[in-house]
């Protein structure tokens, strides 16, 4: 079975930093879609980036980057100029392409934002 | 588009009573996803449909749990009956697979279940 392990539970910077969140996973699979969500206070779970495991370029959206190692089973997040509506909960989640079509979830690292 | 819509958006409950959660997905989506979220757990899959079937029920916690998917744009969650350890929140997911595997969950924005 996969597992993805977020090994920071709390996380706290201050505004404008850059901020990176970590993410492993274990998994025998080759072909695979891996996701940041994030969930602010309001509880509603947002997607903030996704990476296909056949590409090798690291996906970017906006502030949000990757860092994508497959052979480490890796996949971290960046955020630069972190700003305060940033501050939420932050899952990594696996998708497995063949067999049983699930998103695993990370327990999640709790990213704090001061102003 | 109005995305995932979820209904109710909190439930209070007494244990033993029947506790039936709502979702309506995207529109064109024909997949749709139920997770629990606690905070022993975390995030977890209880159930999930393709084209209005369930596919894999492996994570529904026990036969108190039932769901449905009468049509494609709509869902129910039904927990008979409820117990205190039911307490959590509810997400229903969806999307499409037009664009094969892997296409992106879509979230509404949960059921915050309190059973007494």
């Amino acid at each position: 079975a996969q597992t993805v392990t977020q090994s920071q539970p709390e996380m706290s910077v201050q505004e404008a930093e850059t901020v990176t969140l970590s993410c492993t996973y274990d998994t025998s699979e080759n072909n695979y879609y891996l996701f940041w969500y994030k969930q602010p206070p309001s509880r509603q779970m947002i997607l903030v980036i996704r990476q296909e495991a056949y590409k090798q370029q690291n996906a970017t959206e906006n502030r949000f980057s990757v860092n994508f190692q497959k052979a480490a089973k890796s996949f971290s997040l960046k955020i630069s100029d972190s700003q305060l509506g940033d501050t939420a909960m932050y899952f990594c989640a696996f998708f497995r392409i063949q067999g049983a079509q699930k998103l695993v979830f990370g327990q999640g690292t709790r990213l704090t934002i001061n102003p | 588009d109005a995305g995932v819509i979820q209904s109710p958006r909190h439930e209070v409950t007494e244990m033993g009573q029947e506790v039936t959660l709502r979702c309506k997905p995207i529109s064109g989506h024909n997949s749709l996803f139920w997770y629990r979220q606690t905070m022993m757990r975390g995030l977890e899959l209880l159930i999930y449909f393709n084209n209005n079937v369930p596919i894999d029920d492996s994570g529904m916690p026990e036969d108190r749990f039932s769901a449905k998917m009468p049509n494609a744009s709509f869902s129910t969650l039904k927990i008979q009956p409820s117990e205190p350890r039911d307490s959590a929140v509810y997400f229903c997911a969806s999307t499409s697979r037009a664009g094969g595997p892997g296409e992106t969950q879509y979230f509404g924005p949960g059921t915050r279940l309190l059973v007494l």
